[in-house]
C-alpha cells in the first residue's frame, strides 16, 4: 500500500449522471493530483493542487471539477461525461517545498466507464 | 489492462536473467527521474529515483542509471522474477516544476 487510497474502484455511469471520486492521502503530503490513464494516450496530468490551492489545469474540460477541502482529501466530481472519458483515473500526493523535488506516489486509481 | 492500446515498447526476459528498460528524456533542464512500475489494475509504484548530481544508484534489485550527456535512463532488474512482469515508466521533473512528465512505458515480460 501506498498511503493513498481512492474510492470507488470501479465506477460505470451513463452519460446524463453525476458522480465523484475520492482520494485520500495518509502520508501528511502537501500536494495532490489527479491523472488520466487511457488506453490510447500516456499518463496525462489533469489538476494540481499545492495546500488546498489549485495551482495547475491542464486544459481540462469542465464536465470535470476538482475540489480539495483539506490536505489530505481531493475529489473529482463528474458531469455530462463523454464515453472517450473512460479510463483510468489516478490520485496522487507529494510533498514538495524547498528546493527538493518530491516524489509522487499513485493510488490504485478508479476505473471509470462511460456508457 | 491500462496502456493496452498503446503501441509500448515491450521486453521479454527469461527468468532469472538481468532487464535493462531504457528511457530517452528531452528537457535538458531536468534534474530528477524517477522510476515507476505498473501492474495490470494497479496504480504506479515508486521504484527508484535519482537527482542529477549523480549518475548511479542501487536499490534491492534494481539499479538506475543515467547519462545526462545524452539524456538517457536505464533501470536494471537483477535475476527478474515473474513479479516483476509489469509496464515500467519513467519520469522526469524540473527543480520548482512539480510537474512530472511521464515516459510511454516499457512492458516486461517473464517467460518462466
Amino acid at each position: 500500500e501506498t498511503g493513498v487510497t481512492q474510492t470507488p474502484r470501479h465506477l460505470v455511469m451513463g452519460m446524463t449522471n453525476k458522480k465523484s471520486l475520492k482520494c485520500e492521502q495518509h502520508l501528511g503530503h502537501n500536494a495532490m493530483y489527479w491523472y488520466k490513464q487511457s488506453a490510447k494516450k500516456p499518463l496525462e496530468l489533469m489538476f494540481v493542487y499545492n495546500f488546498k490551492e489549485q495551482t495547475e489545469n491542464n486544459s481540462v474540460p469542465s464536465r470535470f471539477s476538482p475540489e480539495c477541502p483539506n490536505s489530505s482529501h481531493l475529489f473529482l466530481h463528474l458531469h455530462t461525461l463523454q464515453p472517450e472519458d473512460s479510463a483510468l483515473y489516478l490520485c496522487a500526493s507529494s510533498q514538495v517545498g524547498g528546493l527538493r523535488s518530491d516524489t509522487q506516489y499513485f493510488g490504485p486509481g478508479t476505473r471509470l466507464t462511460v456508457l | 489492462g491500462e496502456n493496452v492500446g498503446l503501441h509500448l515498447p515491450t521486453l521479454s526476459v527469461q527468468e532469472g536473467d538481468n532487464s535493462i528498460i531504457n528511457c530517452a528524456y528531452s528537457n535538458s533542464a531536468s534534474d530528477y527521474f524517477i522510476w515507476y512500475k505498473q501492474e495490470s489494475g494497479k496504480g504506479p509504484q515508486f521504484i527508484i529515483d535519482i537527482r542529477s548530481n549523480m549518475d548511479k544508484r542501487q536499490g534491492q534489485r534494481v539499479t538506475v542509471l543515467l547519462n545526462k550527456t545524452v539524456k538517457h535512463l536505464s533501470l536494471q532488474i537483477a535475476a527478474t522474477q515473474p513479479g516483476d512482469s509489469a509496464v515500467y515508466f519513467c519520469a522526469e521533473n524540473t527543480q520548482g516544476a512539480q510537474k512530472l512528465v511521464f515516459g510511454q512505458g516499457t512492458r516486461l515480460t517473464i517467460n518462466p
